[in-house]
């Protein structure tokens, strides 16, 4: 059946690092694929999507491409801020499937 | 901008009660969704529902029921609560069936069975 599979966290890097949260997924035809944050005593919002190949979806200097042949959506983000501590969740909606989520802490 | 609210932040039941956790969306939205939140399990589909009085299984339906008598309200009951049921419940809401379409959540309703 369909799924997400995302890096296990939490993950911890400093102020300005550059970041990578790997996201692969096993589906049926052609999903579109999204990355969802959760902030701390909040709901998921949406971060950023991405609904054919090769797409690729930027928000708040966050930026994930759509890549069909290793069927992946990885997150990356150039330069980290304390504010982007949170728990990120990679999805594929075409069954609503989300992944374990990835707790990601930024130190000062 | 769309609201989708949970009646309660957190709540306190125990062993056997019949617990009802509410979600109400201001936007007109289609389907509503609920999901419990789990450290390491991440988020699990309980039950969604395309259209009022409609209701589709999730991956984990067992123990809970819905309602959807009207389309902007969709209630999760849990018939006899266990304490395995104890977790972080959350809503969602969408316009329609398109697969590209957004989820939007409410904040969450933290459920502790003892």
């Amino acid at each position: 059946g369909d799924s997400v599979t995302q890096m296990e966290g939490p993950v911890t890097l400093s102020e300005e690092a550059f970041l990578t949260i790997n996201c692969t997924y096993t589906a049926t035809g052609y999903p579109s694929l999204f990355w969802y944050v959760q902030y701390p005593g909040e709901g998921l919002q949406l971060l950023l999507k991405a609904t054919k190949a090769d797409d690729k979806g930027s928000n708040k200097g966050f930026e994930a491409t759509y890549r069909k042949e290793t069927t992946s959506f990885h997150l990356e983000k150039g330069s980290v801020q304390v504010s982007d501590s949170a728990v990120y969740f990679c999805a594929l909606r075409d069954k609503i499937i989300f992944g374990k989520g990835t707790r990601l802490h930024i130190l000062p | 901008d769309v609201k989708v609210t949970q009646s309660s932040r957190y709540l306190v039941k125990r062993t056997g009660e019949k617990v009802f956790l509410e979600c109400v969306q201001d936007m007109d939205h289609e389907n509503m969704f609920w999901y419990r939140q789990d450290p390491g399990l991440g988020l699990r589909l309980i039950y969604f529902s395309y259209d009022v009085k409609m209701k589709e299984k999730g991956d984990i339906p067992e123990g809970y029921s819905v309602s959807r008598e009207k389309k902007e309200r969709f209630s999760l009951i849990l018939e006899s609560a266990s304490t395995n049921q104890t977790s972080m419940y959350l809503c969602a809401s969408s316009p329609g069936s398109s697969t590209n379409e957004k989820l939007f959540f409410g904040s969450g309703t933290q459920l502790s069975v003892l």
